[in-house]
């Protein structure tokens, strides 16, 4: 059984860009949710996806967008980026919406120069 | 607006101690807390969970506590090992209808001392 993997694990990219960050959820899953955690702060909530379909989200402009594939993987998209953007960027899988035990990657590291 | 609160940055505690991690919170809506722990460099790990309608759950050294009155939740480490030291976050789930949404205090790091 594999664990919840994100690629890459360092990015830089330059204030205005786009950036494209992955997530393999884990065996069976089929609910991943993308948290940013800003230095020194716990991680917020992004969005979730269920099933290939947006399931909720917090309060990020639509700029943060994402998308689920049909096996589970999923992609967090940022553009025009900004220096504010810098930050871990978090991948969680679960086996359902509920999260009641939802299991993390290592995170993606993005910094915004 | 910070719904979930850790109001200790730090904590140092000796082994074989007892380490307590307290998180406040404010929306009585929340249905489900949990706890993580974090290592440097690596995602969050589940630790333990419980519902809103439970007031204690354990799961060997670990055991979480839940004062809804207070709103206040609290993680027991009995005893502490220097293997423990690690950034921990409690969280709270928005409830089932929300996404499952978790929102997160902002960490508190324990350092178990030999």
């Amino acid at each position: 059984e594999t664990g919840v993997t994100q690629s890459p694990t360092h990015l830089i990219k330059t204030r205005g860009q786009q950036v494209t960050l992955r997530c393999s959820s884990q065996s069976g899953h089929n609910t991943v949710s993308w948290y940013q955690q800003a230095l020194g702060q716990g991680p917020q909530f992004i969005f979730q996806y269920y099933r290939e379909e947006e399931n909720g989200r917090g309060n990020f402009p639509p700029r943060f967008s994402g998308l689920q594939f049909p096996n589970y993987s999923s992609e967090l998209n940022v553009n025009a980026l900004e220096l504010d953007d810098s930050a871990l960027y978090l991948c969680a899988s679960s086996f359902s919406r509920g999260n009641t035990e939802a299991f993390f990657g290592q995170g993606t590291r993005l910094t915004v120069v | 607006d910070q719904q979930v609160k850790q109001n200790s940055p730090s904590l140092s505690v000796q082994e074989g101690r007892i380490s307590i991690l307290n998180c406040d919170y404010t929306n009585s809506m929340f249905d489900y807390f949990l706890w993580y722990k974090k290592y440097p460099a690596e995602g969050p790990t589940f630790l333990i969970s419980i519902s809103s309608i439970k007031d204690k759950n354990e799961d060997g050294r670990f055991t979480v506590f839940l004062n809804k009155s207070a709103k206040h939740l609290s993680l027991h480490i009995v005893p502490s090992q220097p293997g423990d030291s690690a950034v921990y976050f409690c969280a709270a789930r928005a409830g089932y209808n929300q996404g499952g949404k978790l929102i997160f205090g902002q960490g508190t790091e324990l350092s178990v001392k030999p």
